[in-house]
């Protein structure tokens, strides 16, 4: 079946460490995202890549990296920079870019809950 | 003023009502909108998605736009208990990226 994998599904973080959430897709799509939710609130862009090798910072990238080696895998890397980590972290995948033609549809992973021990 | 804008709810409705969610926007250059339906722990599941002004009917769901006003809303007729969930508005800026919007809660009750 095609889709988007994220792992872990819960991952918990010690102070000063730093935790990578996977994001895998099969679904040939060019772009990915990585967005962040916390309770009560929508959601917010963290990182995007068009293109394999190319990447955007979204609204909140500070204590974030990310790398786009291979299409189909973008994973999230959570720094000990970022001070407030605790959230539900999302991956989604689109075809293309724009997002405004009829197929260009965002598509999400299961999620990723972060807790700080 | 925050670029996607929602009631956060709850909205409560009985088993059978016509539920409608507003969103409005900010940037007049929006080209596409969304709506994502997201249960509690879970991923946004698309919902519906609209991109001309008017009404776009699947199922029981129906989205309306209005680009004048800049406000997209979420009709859902015979609503279910199956149906109570937070439902977000995502709105397309710049063409490479989706604002989302807090999201509505809303509960229908038997």
């Amino acid at each position: 079946d095609g889709g988007i994998t994220q792992s872990p599904k819960y991952l918990f973080r010690k102070e000063g460490q730093n935790v990578t959430l996977s994001c895998e897709q099969n679904l040939n799509h060019d772009a990915m995202y990585w967005y962040r939710q916390d309770p009560g609130q929508g959601l917010r862009l963290i990182y995007y890549s068009q293109i394999v090798n190319d990447f955007q910072k979204g609204d909140i990238a500070e204590g974030y990296s990310v790398s786009r080696e291979k299409k189909e895998s973008f994973p999230l890397t959570v720094t000990s920079a970022q001070k407030n980590p605790t959230a539900f972290y999302l991956c989604a995948s689109s075809i293309g870019q724009a997002l405004v033609r009829t197929n260009e549809k965002l598509f999400f992973g299961s999620g990723t809950q972060l807790s700080v021990l | 003023q925050k670029e996607v804008e929602q009631n956060s709810g709850p909205l409560s409705v009985p088993e059978g009502a016509i539920a409608s969610l507003n969103c409005t926007y900010s940037d007049r250059g929006s080209q596409s909108f969304f709506w994502y339906r997201q249960y509690s722990g879970k991923s946004p599941e698309l919902i519906m998605s609209i991109y001309s002004n008017g009404d776009k009917e699947d199922g029981r769901f129906t989205a309306q736009l209005n680009k004048a006003s800049q406000y997209v809303s979420l009709l859902i007729r015979d609503s279910q208990p199956s149906d109570s969930a937070t439902y977000l508005c995502a709105v397309n800026k710049n063409t490479d990226k989706l604002i989302f919007g807090t999201g509505t809660r809303l509960q229908v009750f038997p």
